[in-house]
């Protein structure tokens, strides 16, 4: 499988625990994106990087929260003293930077604090 | 701000009824537009995409959508829908340029009887 993969796929923490997440973009893509997606909604964007540049960080990402992805190709998600609020599902995705891009999304990781 | 408007947040329909989902968008420039799939425990899936071109564009799986710039309207529509369709839909919009990150929709549930 080729795809975009996460891990994990599911992780239940307690509350004021630190969690960190992992996604594998598409080989030959250069644009990976988090988006985080709780029920009833659609995905919103949290990041996105181009290489290991992380160009646009929006507003919903709180000081509790960081990304990486320090050579370009896989990147992770790092939540600090998580709230019962960051229940959620964390969607990455990834493109390829020539021309108007398509992201392929990986399959979650959700995330569930007790 | 861009926002992405879905009508219908669930549809029930039976085998071989047609189908047509509306998605509406915010945004005063030149935009990419996206009709992505989410089917019982799968991750998501692009179905179609519009950059250019040809306003009616035709996807995976017999579904089509039609841009009409005039009403900022990307409907999805599939002649006759199967069992298999079962999913959420999600419409979502990028600006074209540099800003990447896509804006969703909050989803249409689409249920069809057998």
């Amino acid at each position: 499988d080729t795809g975009v993969s996460q891990d994990p796929r599911h992780k239940i923490t307690k509350r004021g625990q630190n969690v960190t997440f992992r996604c594998d973009p598409i080989s030959e893509h250069n644009r990976l994106y988090w988006y985080r997606q709780t029920l009833g909604q659609g995905p919103e964007f949290l990041t996105y990087f181009q290489n290991e540049a992380q160009l646009e960080k929006s507003r919903l990402l709180s000081d509790r929260f960081s990304a990486e992805r320090p050579k370009g190709s896989f990147s992770t998600l790092e939540i600090q003293r998580t709230e019962q609020g960051d229940s959620a599902m964390y969607l990455c995705a990834s493109s390829f930077r020539e021309g108007p891009d398509t992201q392929y999304f990986g399959p979650g990781t959700r995330l569930t604090v007790l | 701000a861009q926002s992405v408007s879905q009508h219908n947040h669930h549809v029930i329909l039976s085998e071989a009824a047609s189908l047509e989902l509306g998605c509406n968008y915010s945004y005063g420039g030149t935009v990419n537009l996206f009709w992505y799939v989410q089917y019982p425990g799968q991750h998501l899936q692009l179905l179609l995409k519009y950059f250019s071109g040809d306003p009616l564009v035709k996807g995976i799986k017999g579904f089509e959508a039609e841009f009409i710039k005039s009403k900022f309207s990307f409907n999805l529509r599939k002649p006759s829908v199967q069992w298999s369709d079962t999913a959420e839909y999600f419409c979502a919009v990028n600006a074209a340029g540099n800003n990447r990150k896509l804006i969703w929709g909050l989803g249409t549930s689409l249920a069809v009887n057998p």
